[in-house]
């Protein structure tokens, strides 16, 4: 089964920063790539998908780059609404698979 | 617009069954494939099962492979979730979400599973 690694699993930022989350997996699985963003209570929401794409609605501020076996999600500038737990899931084979998840925190 | 609604959620005791339910709306039920997704308390996200549309082919993670059973009916526009030998470990929330590609694009707010004697 593909295993996904996220680091950090969880970072403290400031409003207005530049962060970057990186999701490696454990054999090479092209852009089949997504990333979900959660917050407490509420269901995962898609961000990026096939490794790269923007999710309509979603701001341009987030984007996603890599293939194969390393992946990233990008936030130019942080706004207040994006404190939240960020997922990368896998579906080249099965079985699906999510990473661990990376906590993002107010500084 | 796209909805999905789980329902079955509660209390059960280790070794009951339970049956969780997922109704969608807004788009052809038939032409689309379906995920269960849990999450424990404070954990993250594991990906339950997913049923094609078409030949309904199933897929389980192991974790609950030869427990749980997946389910569609398109007539009522729903997919199931039937649970069996429910353990502590499978308490949870419940999400199903739509398939589209390699991703999910369109999540239900999810029925929570307490498995407690």
């Amino acid at each position: 089964a593909i295993q996904l690694t996220q680091s950090p699993s969880s970072l403290s930022a400031s409003v207005g920063d530049r962060v970057t989350i990186t999701c490696r997996a454990s054999q090479g699985i092209a852009s089949a790539l997504a990333w979900y963003q959660q917050k407490p209570g509420n269901a995962p929401k898609l961000l990026i998908y096939d490794a790269s794409n923007l999710q309509s609605g979603v701001p341009s501020r987030f984007s996603g780059s890599g293939s194969d076996k390393d992946f990233t999600l990008t936030i130019s500038s942080l706004q207040p609404e994006d404190f939240a737990t960020y997922y990368c899931q896998q579906f080249d084979s099965y079985p699906v698979a999510f990473g661990q998840g990376t906590r993002l925190d107010i500084k | 617009q796209v909805q999905l609604v789980e329902s079955g959620g509660g209390v059960v005791q280790p070794g009951r069954s339970l049956r969780l339910s997922c109704v969608v709306s807004g788009f052809t039920f038939s032409s689309y494939g379906i995920h269960w997704v849990r999450q424990a308390p404070g954990k993250g996200l594991e990906w339950v099962a997913l049923i094609w549309y078409g030949n309904s082919d199933d897929y389980y993670a192991d974790s609950v492979k030869g427990r749980f059973i997946i389910s569609r009916d398109n007539s009522k526009n729903t997919v199931y979730l039937e649970m069996n030998t429910l353990r502590a470990e499978d308490t949870a929330v419940y999400y199903c979400a739509r398939v589209l590609g390699t991703y999910m694009d369109v999540w239900g707010k999810g029925t929570t599973v307490i498995v407690s004697s």
